[in-house]
């Protein structure tokens, strides 16, 4: 268990479509964090989970989002009837959750056409 | 309301030189203040963090200065290598919730 790995790590997909990705954790980080990356910023906070428990949703996070951590251990993050604001880089992240070291994954970058 | 202001957007220094990037946040309950660097493609990656109770931390060429009374901290990066170019955010965090991050620097050093 090398880091925290996402799945895919490109997706194109077209206008009104639904999109999920995945997020598999460090395994021992039981808090596991969602934000959205746009070209030229810095990472926005959608949600967070502390084992399967969604504890926090950023206004960022409309109706059409909704993100699961069924078992505590991997997330998903799905986007329904995708929108061309919607193309970004997701990211996931985990820590422990007495610790403070996030660590990040490489993103799933995704492009609304 | 961006609750973290980071400047500035973009920074040239040669190889050998200095980097200097600044950050103010104005949310006192801020207690964790984090600095991470990101290469195209790939997720940011914690380079030095850290916490008010301190006023400055060093790890190798890099060093956070931290000015409480301020609200403002700095990461420097001495002896800057080509291989230090990418973008940099600062971030900080309330009790170790969710990172708040700036908008970035891209740093650029010239061989």
């Amino acid at each position: 268990d090398t880091g925290v790995s996402q799945n895919p790590r490109h997706k194109i997909t077209k206008r009104g479509q639904n999109v999920t990705f995945r997020c598999d954790p460090i395994s021992e980080h039981n808090r596991l964090y969602w934000y959205r990356q746009t070209l030229g910023q810095g990472p926005e906070f959608l949600t967070y989970f502390q084992n399967e428990a969604q504890l926090e949703k950023s206004r960022l996070l409309s109706d059409r989002f909704s993100a699961e951590r069924p078992k505590g251990s991997f997330s998903t993050l799905e986007i329904q009837r995708t929108e061309q604001g919607d193309s970004a880089m997701y990211l996931c992240a985990s820590r422990l959750a007495d610790g403070y070291g996030y660590t990040f994954g490489s993103g799933t970058r995704l492009t609304v056409v | 309301q961006q609750q973290v202001k980071q400047s500035p957007q973009s920074l040239i220094v040669q190889k050998g030189g200095i980097s200097i990037i600044n950050c103010a946040y104005e949310n006192t309950a801020f207690d964790y203040f984090p600095w991470y660097q990101q290469f195209p493609g790939k997720g940011p990656a914690l380079l030095i963090a850290i916490r008010p109770d301190v006023s400055e931390k060093k790890e190798g060429r890099f060093t956070i200065s931290f000015n409480k009374s301020a609200k403002q901290f700095s990461l420097h990066i001495m002896d800057s290598q080509p291989g230090d170019s990418a973008t940099y955010f600062c971030a900080a965090s309330i009790s170790g919730l969710w990172l708040t991050f700036g908008k970035g620097t891209l740093l650029t050093v010239n061989p």
